[in-house]
């Protein structure tokens, strides 16, 4: 089975930074997603690791440790509209589908 | 811009009926996906499709099947609705991995009511 664990819901305030973490224990590894999803609407892809490091996008950051199954992705400058829910999903090595985690809820505060 | 269509944004049914979720994607590709999302639970995977006419179990398809009979087109069948598929329907559509990522693109979702 797939076991991918995130935090359930954090609060932070508008203009400071957010850490979300997920560590995963699944059977192959190919590659880990993050998505952002705004309540009552779908989840859209925000970042892509497959080798450690971080990757940069902007505001958004996403660090990858195979090695540790953890990642996170990082959120400056932390604006209202950044509340949501943000999911982190490992491709499976094999058929390549995705298996999410449960979703960390953000709540921006001002 | 990938657009993934879904046929309704909000469905209720009674127990028992033939349910049928349409999902169409207009960006040619090749991989699809039905999901649920429940409070709590998360977004798990139905089923799944790499190819026209060819589908494959994800994790939870008791109770679901799938039709893909153009490429185009990924319809969620339940054969007799019960109140535990009350739920968030989300379908996705990507295309297959080849040197850089395959990221899924999402639809609307339905929520569907099953009473």
């Amino acid at each position: 089975g797939q076991n991918i664990d995130q935090p359930t819901e954090m609060t932070a305030t508008e203009g400071a930074i957010v850490q979300i973490n997920c560590t995963y224990q699944t059977s192959g590894f190919n590659g880990l997603f993050w998505y952002q999803q705004h309540a009552g609407e779908a989840p859209t892809f925000l970042s892509y690791n497959v080798l450690d490091g971080l990757e940069e996008k902007g505001r958004f950051s996403s660090f990858l440790s195979r090695s540790k199954g953890y990642s996170y992705l990082l959120l400056k400058e932390l604006q209202m509209k950044d509340s949501a829910s943000y999911l982190c999903a490992v491709r499976l090595y094999g058929n390549n589908r995705l298996a999410f985690g449960k979703g960390n809820q953000v709540v921006v505060i001002p | 811009d990938v657009k993934v269509t879904q046929s309704s944004r909000y469905l209720v049914k009674r127990t028992g009926e033939k349910v049928f979720l349409e999902c169409v994607q207009d960006m040619d590709h090749e991989n699809m996906f039905w999901y649920r999302q429940d409070p709590g639970l998360g977004l798990r995977l139905i089923y799944f499709s790499y190819d026209v006419k060819m589908k494959e179990k994800g994790d939870i398809p008791e109770g679901y099947s799938v039709s893909r009979e153009k490429k185009e087109r990924f319809s969620l069948i339940l054969e007799s609705a019960s109140t535990n598929q009350t739920s968030m329907y989300l379908c996705a559509s990507s295309t297959p991995l080849n040197g850089s990522y395959d990221e899924q693109f999402f639809g609307p979702g339905t929520r569907l009511t099953v009473l």
